[in-house]
């Protein structure tokens, strides 16, 4: 079964607008993680963020976590055409750390 | 160039012929997984190895088999690949599993993908 769900399955905004996309996952973790994949692409790790942490930043990107509520946010900050892509949230079960559960991803569009 | 490449890219086969797709990293990672990717089932995990002579099953290794002989090499084996098996497939490969409870180490590093397809 999908460990992580991301929401919207799909978003289109302008470049320059903020993107936001939500990570929702069912059972305990050791840290969450995002991705980003271009089309047909591999995926390339963005950020990780453990489960004692709330928030973390990276450049434009902002990560939260709500271990309570099981979810997670990406932030995308001032979008540009070039951040159109997948994105993906990784979860690794707390109870045994060495499978990656990913969701079934956002696709973002950015408008120029 | 760190990097995790796969072998080949693209392949078109036939039900019931054996075909291995290579992986190979050189960041001298312990830790590396093989991920098939379908529309709208996101990735999954088929296989994965905590090192040497170390695998074990993700969430769908029916029909698959895998092997790790050496630490950079983590080859995919279908010994008679299906057309449920056509999909795109991913090797990953990370630093080491349980760095991620010590530090923020545990990032996947992906191959660029073979696409399959069995007539």
């Amino acid at each position: 079964s999908q460990q992580g769900e991301e929401d919207p399955q799909a978003l289109s905004i302008q470049e320059g607008e903020n993107a936001t996309m939500n990570c929702s996952y069912k059972t305990s973790i050791n840290n969450l993680q995002w991705y980003r994949q271009n089309s047909g692409r591999g995926l390339v790790h963005l950020i990780l963020i453990r489960s004692n942490e709330r928030e973390k930043h990276s450049g434009r990107l902002r990560v939260t976590l709500d271990t309570s509520k099981k979810s997670s946010s990406l932030l995308i900050t001032a979008s540009r055409a070039a951040d159109t892509a997948s994105y993906f949230c990784a979860t690794d079960l707390s109870n045994t750390g060495n499978q990656f559960y990913f969701g079934t991803g956002t696709s973002l569009t950015v408008i120029p | 160039e760190a990097q995790v490449t796969q072998n080949p890219r693209y392949l078109i086969t036939v039900t019931g012929k054996k075909l291995t797709v290579t992986c190979s990293q050189n960041m001298n990672h312990e830790y590396m997984s093989w991920y098939r990717q379908d529309p709208g089932l996101g990735l999954r995990q088929i296989y994965y190895s905590m090192n040497v002579e170390v695998t074990d099953k993700g969430d769908v290794p029916e029909g698959y088999k895998v092997s790790r002989k050496e630490k950079r090499n983590f080859p995919l084996i279908l010994e008679s690949p299906s057309p449920n098996q056509t999909s795109l497939y991913f090797c990953a490969s990370s630093p080491h599993p349980w760095g991620i409870l010590i530090s923020n180490t545990g990032e996947l590093f992906f191959g660029e993908g073979s696409r399959l397809t069995v007539l």
